[in-house]
């Protein structure tokens, strides 16, 4: 069985401040995908970052950062600079090959930048 | 804009009836994923499509059923509706299904009152 953990609720951050955003997760597979989304008040879902884990390099995508910690289970996303567009509900997502395309969503972490 | 589309954006039902979602999904891609986001479960993975063809299966509740098309859209029926069905209902697709990276549509919210 898979599980993500999201153990902040929420956080405030100032405007052009990095923020870390936790994530930790559990899985057997021997191969699997970690991601991050991101979701606004509006309500969409929208894909920042992908970490694959034979992957060797920490990925990344803009002001987006994955630091993955293999042995540590660990899948943070940072986020550099921040901007007051980047408040929002962020959620760390896995998905294993032997799992056939189900995602395991974390709780999530409700960021708020204040100027 | 994702490029998965899902209709309708908002619908309002009384208990006990029954709806239909829709999704289609983006260009090329085979996959297509239901998932249910309310309030006191988070999001959860209720079933996937690929190419027609059921492949995973969530938290999916029996009152629930979804088929793909042959033309890849694939619509989501919720039956004998009750009120802790009121949630955000996403769509998602993917290529292939296995290791890409999904996209999601916009959501249906559902009230049922």
């Amino acid at each position: 069985a898979q599980k993500i953990t999201q153990t902040q609720p929420g956080m405030f951050v100032q405007e052009k401040e990095a923020v870390t955003l936790d994530c930790t997760y559990d899985t057997s597979d021997q191969s699997y995908g970690l991601f991050w989304y991101k979701q606004p008040s509006s309500g969409e879902m929208i894909f920042l970052i992908y970490q694959g884990s034979y992957d060797e390099q920490n990925a990344t995508e803009g002001r987006y950062s994955l630091n993955f910690q293999k042995a540590r289970k660990s899948a943070n996303l940072v986020i550099s600079a921040s901007q007051l567009g980047d408040s929002a509900m962020y959620f760390c997502a896995m998905r294993g090959t032997d799992s056939w395309g189900k995602f395991q969503f974390g709780a999530g972490t409700q960021v708020v930048v204040t100027p | 804009d994702s490029g998965v589309t899902q209709t309708p954006k908002h619908l309002i039902t009384a208990t006990g009836q029954r709806v239909t979602l829709r999704c289609s999904p983006r260009s090329g891609d085979l996959s297509v994923y239901w998932y249910q986001q309310s309030l006191d479960q988070g999001l959860q993975f209720l079933i996937q499509y690929y190419n027609g063809e059921e492949r995973a299966k969530g938290n999916i509740l029996e009152r629930f059923s979804a088929q793909q098309f042959p033309d890849l859209h694939s619509e989501l029926n919720l039956s004998s509706l009750e009120l802790g069905d009121s949630a955000l209902y996403f769509c998602a697709s993917s290529t292939s299904g296995i290791t890409d990276t999904q996209y999601f549509g916009p959501g249906t919210r559902l009230t049922v009152l």
